[in-house]
């Protein structure tokens, strides 16, 4: 079972920013929390993923609270190509894991 | 050049059929995976291997069987298809650890009639 809960849907506005929220309230101290999206009919796709510090890439940042419990994925400047599935995940240690998806949030952004 | 190919994309076939999905990744990756995504959109891990060793098998149905002649490629054959192995199936890949993450194929729709 996912180890996270998320909001069911959202929407944004063309050009403003996306906060996507994640409660992982068990999380464990050496595990990492993983985000990636679905854009209809293609495969998962990876965005970015951390521990404890808050992170940023080409796609996106990663908020992550200072107890862990939560997190936040932040899009700065949503595009109409962006509306997808947004799967918040949480990723065990033990040999033998998999990521274990949810139901995700499904972002939609329209103009 | 692809990262994660998938062949067939798409694949129709006939109830008690046997077939087979292909896999084949050129990143250098050490762990593939299989996944099925069903109607209702969930993902769900079937398989995994690393380094042509199986180290994940959850509740599949014996009929579904991996193969990973080299750590390059992951096949699927599925025997005796039945109505509810429709699905998408994805095959994804990744480094050993956990600071890395998957690269996932386009995915194969199967469509058993």
């Amino acid at each position: 079972d996912a180890k996270t809960t998320q909001p069911t849907s959202m929407d944004c506005a063309e050009g403003r920013a996306a906060n996507l929220p994640c409660n992982h309230s068990t999380i464990s101290g050496n595990e990492y929390v993983y985000w990636y999206r679905q854009i209809h009919s293609q495969g998962p796709q990876y965005i970015i993923h951390g521990l404890k510090n808050n992170e940023t890439n080409e796609m996106a940042s990663l908020i992550i609270t200072e107890d862990r419990k939560s997190s936040t994925l932040i899009l700065p400047h949503a595009t109409l190509r962006d509306t997808a599935v947004y799967y918040c995940i949480v990723r065990a240690t033990q040999a033998g894991t998999a990521l274990i998806f949810g139901k995700g949030t499904t972002l939609s952004v329209s103009s | 050049d692809t990262a994660v190919s998938q062949t067939p994309k798409y694949l129709v076939t006939q109830m008690g059929n046997d077939k087979s999905i292909k896999c084949e990744q050129n990143l250098g990756h050490d762990t593939m995976y299989w996944y099925k995504q069903d109607s209702k959109k969930f993902l769900k891990i079937m398989f995994s291997y690393n380094n042509k060793e199986l180290i994940i098998n959850e509740t599949v149905p014996n009929r579904f069987s991996p193969k990973s002649p080299d750590k390059a490629h992951l096949n699927l054959h599925i025997n005796s298809l039945e109505l509810g192995d429709s699905a998408v199936y994805f095959c994804a890949s990744s480094h050993n650890g956990l600071n890395y993450g998957y690269t996932f194929g386009s995915g194969t729709r199967l469509t058993v009639v």
